[in-house]
């Protein structure tokens, strides 16, 4: 089982919607999550980083830690085109000092 | 600013062949992180400095990857006999300090051993 299991998608939705990404990890030692966004030919960017559970809002995004269910999510609200790209979750083994990422899930938006 | 920056962009190399990559972290960044992205695929850890020390090396994935950071600030990763196999992005990050410190990341390194 992989530490991080994530959906590849890919997920399809119009402008305007609501998405929701998610991710299951294995380790209910984990405490500290994030979401990156990745553009095609782009390193990885910072979105949103967490810490135990609970919600964390940041504009159009909401990170959500269920540490109960072992369940990671990012939601976007009023989805845009230029949100059309690669979402990674990862979370921080402090055990091995080591960032492990989900697989990515593909998202496009259109117009 | 300026943000963490990797060349070359892409690499094409015959199988056999040693590259390498390099790495120019954020300014002030004491911890520097080498990764591998292959298609369709998060980021892989393989290797962490701590300054100029090699913290952890454990997810280089033979003998033929090397990396060094001689001075605490670029690093350069070596790959010796390059196999078709090695063919991915190399990701290269830098944080802070801290292991629980975010980690930006370059652009990559696009590597294709033919």
């Amino acid at each position: 089982q992989k530490e991080v299991e994530q959906d590849p998608g890919p997920l399809s939705v119009p402008e305007g919607a609501i998405v929701s990404l998610n991710c299951t990890y294995s380790n209910s030692a984990f405490q500290y999550f994030m979401w990156y966004r990745q553009y095609s030919r782009k390193g990885p960017e910072l979105l949103m980083y967490t810490y135990s559970s609970g919600n964390k809002e940041d504009g159009r995004f909401t990170a959500q830690v269920d540490k109960s269910s072992k369940y990671i999510s990012l939601f976007i609200r009023d989805s845009q085109p230029s949100d059309s790209a690669t979402y990674l979750c990862a979370t921080l083994d402090l055990n091995t000092d080591k960032l492990i990422f989900g697989t990515g899930t593909r998202l496009q938006v259109f117009p | 600013g300026a943000g963490v920056s990797q060349t070359p962009s892409n690499k094409v190399t015959e199988k056999g062949k040693y590259v390498e990559l390099r790495c120019d972290p954020i300014s002030g960044h004491t911890a520097l992180y080498w990764y591998r992205q292959s298609l369709g695929q998060g980021p892989e850890f393989l290797i962490y400095f701590q300054g100029t020390g090699a913290a952890d090396d454990s997810g280089l994935p033979n003998d033929r990857f090397f990396a060094v950071r001689p001075e605490g600030s670029v690093s350069t990763l070596k790959i010796q006999r390059t196999e078709r196999g090695d063919s991915a992005v190399y990701l290269c990050a830098s944080s802070q300090s801290e292991v629980t410190d975010t980690q930006y990341f370059g652009p990559g390194t696009r590597l294709t051993v033919l």
